[in-house]
């Protein structure tokens, strides 16, 4: 059971915009800890896609976008292709476990 | 450019302990904090612990608290991780993944190969 919680899939076609929620509680995103994405191929380390809650990282495409409200966070991608096709992961802190927890992670199926 | 190597695949027994290795080069290795995350077969990730070389300071998770040690080595720029009192519930790929700023972030900006251990009688 993991901390924060994701939807297992979504599915979008070709060009259209999906967007993934990560839904925490007061001892993490609601306590205002910044909320991290990770995109995972298959048999690939994950990659860093937005940290900080809404920040690119480096040589990530702007199709991807980030925001939050007071206890949760979402993940847009639009123009959606084929490479899409991946497992996402938020990340964030929790205070009361001291230390990183993570969402279970949404399979993103380019249809 | 920033790279984390890990050491290859380990087979261990249950009950045994297993050491895996994160060699970091391109950056100044100190000042980074590595963290430890686990993937079990087709399962999410998995926080185990952070240390910062530098001082040697850490955190491990508490399901970890018992049975997990970090270590540094700075003349080698390496961070070592053992796991001990194995079962099968603790095969998984094991990664390695540094702070994207230094002295402290919570993001990980790169991420070793990963390292699959498998615990089997």
């Amino acid at each position: 059971q993991s901390v924060l919680t994701q939807p297992p899939s979504v599915s979008g076609a070709p060009g259209q915009t999906v967007s993934i929620s990560c839904t925490g509680g007061g001892s993490n995103i609601g306590a205002g800890y910044e909320v991290h994405w990770y995109q995972q191929l298959p048999g690939r380390a994950p990659k860093l896609l937005i940290y900080v809650d809404n920040n690119r990282a480096s040589g990530v495409s702007d199709r991807f976008s980030g925001s939050r409200s007071p206890t949760s966070a979402s993940l847009a991608i639009t123009g959606l292709q084929a490479e899409d096709e991946a497992e996402y992961y938020c990340q964030s802190f929790d205070r009361s476990l001291g230390g990183l927890v993570y969402g279970g992670g949404t399979w993103v199926t380019v249809l | 450019q920033v790279q984390l190597v890990q050491s290859g695949a380990e087979v261990k027994k249950p009950g045994a302990s297993v050491n895996v290795s994160c060699k970091s080069s391109g950056y100044t290795f100190s000042i980074y904090r590595i963290t430890w995350i686990r993937q079990a077969p087709g399962q999410g990730l998995e926080y185990m612990g952070w240390i910062t070389p530098y001082d040697g300071s850490s955190h491990y998770a508490q399901k970890f608290q018992d049975r997990f040690t970090m270590t540094t080595d700075t003349s080698t720029a390496t961070v070592y991780m053992q796991l001990r009192s194995l079962t099968s519930d603790d095969t998984a790929v094991y990664y390695c993944a540094r702070d994207r700023v230094s002295w402290h972030s919570y993001e990980k900006d790169h991420w070793g190969q990963g390292t699959l251990v498998t615990v089997s009688s």
